[in-house]
């Protein structure tokens, strides 16, 4: 069971749309649409974004949405504000009663 | 509202086991809905997901620890902990407690503060 991969970082200014992917294999991401997403600011802990791929829990930002194709889930983000900048990872369902978690994106708002 | 909240001490010896309870606060640990999990953080690394138990006692353990970890609950405390055995430098991480709705994961909608464990 690896990590999911993600990239290291990513920037984008204010206003603009970026995009993070999550790239698993078809034991994890690519057999199931159970990916989650979770934003943790420096110091606190994860906050949950987006799940099942792409539903929106009551109170997150609609600037926010997630989609699946193939073995490799993407974040969303439009609109970028400062309090945007921030860790995202994903999460998968990986069969056998585990799940898995991405490296992490540092995001920059320029 | 829901809260949860690590405690345990912050400074492990190697070799020695890690130990962390988790209170649940605002909510019932008995709800039929929800497991309760584990996960860690290294400083400056990702996010790991430990294990996961149900009220009854029912556990998940993530394989590449699963010879290392007991997860146990407490229903009359309200709690359920985590025991390391034979914990490295390598286990040194902020240890968070989170709640997750009945399988398959599919997310993790509380979590606690988190609480910085340090082996040395």
């Amino acid at each position: 069971q690896s990590a999911l991969t993600q990239p290291a970082s990513v920037s984008g200014s204010p206003g603009q749309s970026i995009t993070i992917s999550c790239t698993g294999t078809s034991s994890d991401v690519g057999n199931y649409n159970l990916v989650s997403w979770y934003q943790q600011h420096p110091g606190k802990a994860p906050k949950l974004m987006i799940y099942e791929g792409s539903k929106r829990p009551s109170g997150v930002s609609n600037r926010f949405s997630g989609s699946k194709s193939g073995n490799t889930a993407s974040l969303t983000i439009s609109g970028l504000q400062a309090e945007d900048e921030a860790d995202y990872y994903c999460c998968s369902y990986a069969g056998s009663s585990t799940a898995v978690f991405g490296g992490g994106t540092q995001l920059t708002v320029l | 509202q829901l809260q949860l909240q690590e405690s345990g001490p912050g400074l492990v010896k190697p070799s020695q086991t890690l130990s962390l309870t988790c209170t649940v606060s605002g909510g019932s640990i008995s709800s039929s809905t929800y497991y309760w999990g584990w996960i860690r953080q290294p400083p400056g690394k990702g996010l790991e997901w430990i294990g996961s138990i149900y009220y009854s006692g029912s556990t998940y353990y993530n394989p590449s620890l699963k010879s290392r970890v007991t997860i146990s609950v407490d229903t009359s405390k309200n709690q359920f902990s985590l025991k390391l055995r034979s914990v490295t430098a390598a286990d040194t991480a902020v240890y968070y407690c989170a709640r997750h709705p009945s399988w398959p994961i599919r997310l993790f909608d509380y979590w606690g503060q988190g609480t910085l464990v340090t082996v040395s």
